[in-house]
């Protein structure tokens, strides 16, 4: 069973610029998840998709968008890349059947740094 | 809103000692508790959980017990060993929505 895996690791980017992190699901999940990881703090939900459509959302602003394939896998992007933006993101996948949903399972994160 | 709250580290213990992590959550219902770890360069892991009042979840050794009169789900280890060294999170979800609200992390030093 493969594991939760992010894509890239490391990422240097310019403030103004764009970028887009990579995530595949675990084998078998459905919904992904992702979230801030500022230095020092807990990780902040961005949002969750599943079945391709955006089902929650935290307190990020608009520029913070994403995507989820049919094959379960996600990518975020974020615009107008601003210095507060360096942290790690983490992706997080999970298996949800009607009611029930079940626990996450979190990936190795990409470390983002805006200068 | 729903919240978590830890105590700050860094916590150094030398091994063998007794752990406690403290963690108190405020929540509008019914939370399910987790603890999630995090090695250094790595992402988390669950460690236990638990879903309802009085639920004990253990892993590994450590331990924690969903305290609703106390709204606490403090995280225990016996004797705790180098490898334990990492951040802990205390962190708490609403059933039927998956978002997960973490503390802050406690970071944890274990001497030799």
């Amino acid at each position: 069973e493969t594991g939760v895996t992010q894509s890239p690791t490391h990422l240097i980017k310019t403030r103004g610029q764009q970028v887009t992190l990579r995530c595949s699901s675990q084998s078998g999940h459905n919904t992904v998840s992702w979230y801030q990881q500022a230095l020092g703090q807990g990780p902040q939900f961005i949002f969750q998709y599943y079945r391709e459509e955006e089902n929650g959302r935290g307190n990020f602003p608009p520029r913070f968008s994403g995507l989820q394939f049919p094959n379960y896998s996600s990518e975020l992007n974020v615009n107008a890349l601003e210095l507060d933006d360096s942290a790690l993101y983490l992706c997080a996948s999970s298996q949800v059947k009607g009611q029930f949903s079940y626990e996450q399972y979190f990936g190795p994160g990409t470390r983002l740094t805006v200068t | 809103g729903n919240s978590v709250t830890q105590m700050e580290g860094p916590v150094t213990l030398s091994e063998e000692a007794f752990l406690t992590i403290n963690c108190t959550y405020t929540a509008t219902g019914y939370p399910s508790l987790f603890w999630y770890v995090q090695y250094p360069g790595e992402g988390l892991q669950l460690l236990l959980k638990a879903t309802k009042a009085d639920d004990k979840g253990s892993n590994k050794g450590f331990e924690a017990t969903y305290r609703k009169e106390t709204t606490s789900f403090h995280l225990e280890k016996g004797s705790v060993q180098v490898s334990d060294s990492a951040v802990y999170f205390c962190a708490l979800s609403m059933n039927r929505d998956d978002k997960i609200i973490f503390g802050k992390g406690t970071r944890l030093h274990i001497l030799p």
